[in-house]
């Protein structure tokens, strides 16, 4: 069965660095979404990307993030300046149309 | 008012129980619903669509109501392998997003 990507499954970082977390989505899919979940609670959007743009994002989404899809597999996304309230789980997953999203295992990002 | 409200539990069902859960949402222009499975630090899974008429997958059984802008989610005869968070999800429409209700936490015990 397809699935979603990602790298690393577990990131430490210290305050103030820039991290850089990775995805690759299931081939044939068209959207692209990245979410978090902060420990204890519930999973939330942040982002999602079609047509090699944002086509929505979630006020959590400032302009310490970006995403990127630079060759055509991977699905980027990038926190400029990490603080201690980055520390989460975050998500990627990817969907052809409205159904059928597949999230992969997600990254644990802990910022020192 | 919460875009999806649940009860966070948790449940603490014997083996064997038929347990429910409920959730509404705020937004009366959402078009799909689901019902999603996530174990501690693991990605949420897809356990079930949600329609309005109602539907059956094994020993789990979702209904909608529109009007009351309800959902809900039940689990015949469950089993050790049940216990997990059930999360409430809504699709908001435009592209994709999914809303996440923040979960409920079942534990099946022997």
């Amino acid at each position: 069965e397809p699935e979603v990507t990602q790298t690393p499954s577990h990131q430490v970082t210290q305050m103030g660095q820039e991290v850089i977390l990775r995805c690759v989505p299931i081939s044939n899919h068209l959207y692209f979404y990245w979410y978090r979940q902060i420990l204890g609670q519930k999973v939330e959007f942040l982002v999602s990307f079609y047509n090699n743009e944002i086509s929505e994002k979630s006020e959590i989404f400032d302009d310490q993030f970006s995403v990127e899809r630079p060759d055509g597999s991977n699905f980027t996304l990038k926190i400029r300046s990490t603080k201690l309230e980055d520390s989460a789980m975050y998500f990627c997953a990817s969907s052809f149309s409205t159904d059928g999203y597949t999230f992969g295992s997600g990254t644990r990002l802990t910022v020192v | 008012r919460k875009e999806v409200e649940q009860d966070p539990g948790p449940f603490n069902v014997p083996e064997g129980a038929t347990v429910a859960f409920n959730c509404t949402y705020s937004n009366s222009a959402s078009q799909s619903f689901f019902w999603y499975r996530q174990d501690c630090r693991k990605e949420p899974k897809l356990l079930m669509s949600v329609y309005s008429s109602g539907n059956e997958d094994g020993r789990f059984t979702a209904q909608l109501n529109r009007a009351s802008q309800y959902i809900s989610l039940l689990i015949r005869d469950s089993k050790l392998s049940d216990s997990a968070t059930y999360l409430c999800v809504v699709f908001s429409g435009g592209y994709n997003k999914l809303i996440f209700g923040a979960g409920t936490r079942l534990a099946v015990h022997p």
